[in-house]
């Protein structure tokens, strides 16, 4: 079974300062990674996914995840977070199985950037 | 650029009745999905399609139903509607590859009273 996890409901940052929103996965196979970012009263934006190769994938909008399979892990980085980046923060998976084509998602993470 | 247009942003429906919720996307992708989005958990996979006609039950498919007569547009529809029902809809489409990224349209917000 193919399952996601954030575990903070909530992340707090000060503008300035890097910022990372976790995810873990559970998936047969190869597993491949998704984060999307959903603004107020907004559908989902892509920001960025892992397939395979270099374990730090770059993404849109300056952000960055870095894959650990050791620890299934896929979080979400920026070094220098900006207040327009507060909003909701989704990590997916699909796995790599042949018809595995659902693409499961986190509960979702809310990042606030303080001035 | 990918476009996946919902038919509604807000839909307020009365218990009992039948919603139609229609969802159409532009770049000839096999794959369509409905997703229900509620506070704290997350995405729900209601439904999914990999190509007319085809459909497969996702998470939460009770007191739902999909259809999908043509490949750019695919229907979540609530057969007698209830205000657990109550929610964020989201339609998303992508290609048959499991290393694409999906679209999402902007979200049909429905109040059912």
């Amino acid at each position: 079974a193919q399952s996601v996890a954030q575990p903070e409901d909530q992340v707090n940052v000060a503008e300035g300062n890097p910022l990372t929103v976790k995810c873990t996965y559970s998936v047969s196979g190869n597993p491949y990674l998704f984060w999307y970012v959903q603004y107020p009263n907004r559908g989902l934006q892509f920001l960025l996914k892992y397939i395979t190769g270099d374990n730090l994938v770059k993404g849109s909008y300056g952000f960055e995840a870095e894959f650990n399979k050791s620890q299934t892990s896929f979080h979400l980085k920026k070094p220098s977070a900006l207040v327009s980046d507060s909003a909701l923060y989704f990590c997916a998976v699909r796995g790599g199985q042949t018809g595995a084509n659902n693409l499961f998602f986190g509960t979702g993470t809310r990042l606030t950037v303080i001035p | 650029d990918v476009k996946v247009t919902q038919s509604s942003r807000y839909l307020v429906k009365r218990t009992g009745e039948k919603v139609f919720l229609e969802c159409v996307q532009d770049m000839d992708h096999e794959n369509m999905f409905w997703y229900r989005q509620d506070p704290g958990l997350g995405l729900r996979l209601i439904y999914f399609s990999y190509d007319v006609k085809m459909k497969e039950k996702g998470d939460i498919p009770e007191g739902y139903s999909v259809s999908r007569e043509k490949k750019e547009r695919f229907s979540l529809i609530l057969e007698s509607a209830s205000t657990n029902q109550t929610s964020m809809y989201l339609c998303a489409s992508s290609l048959i590859s499991r290393n694409t990224e999906a679209f999402f349209g902007q979200g049909t917000r429905l109040t059912v009273v």
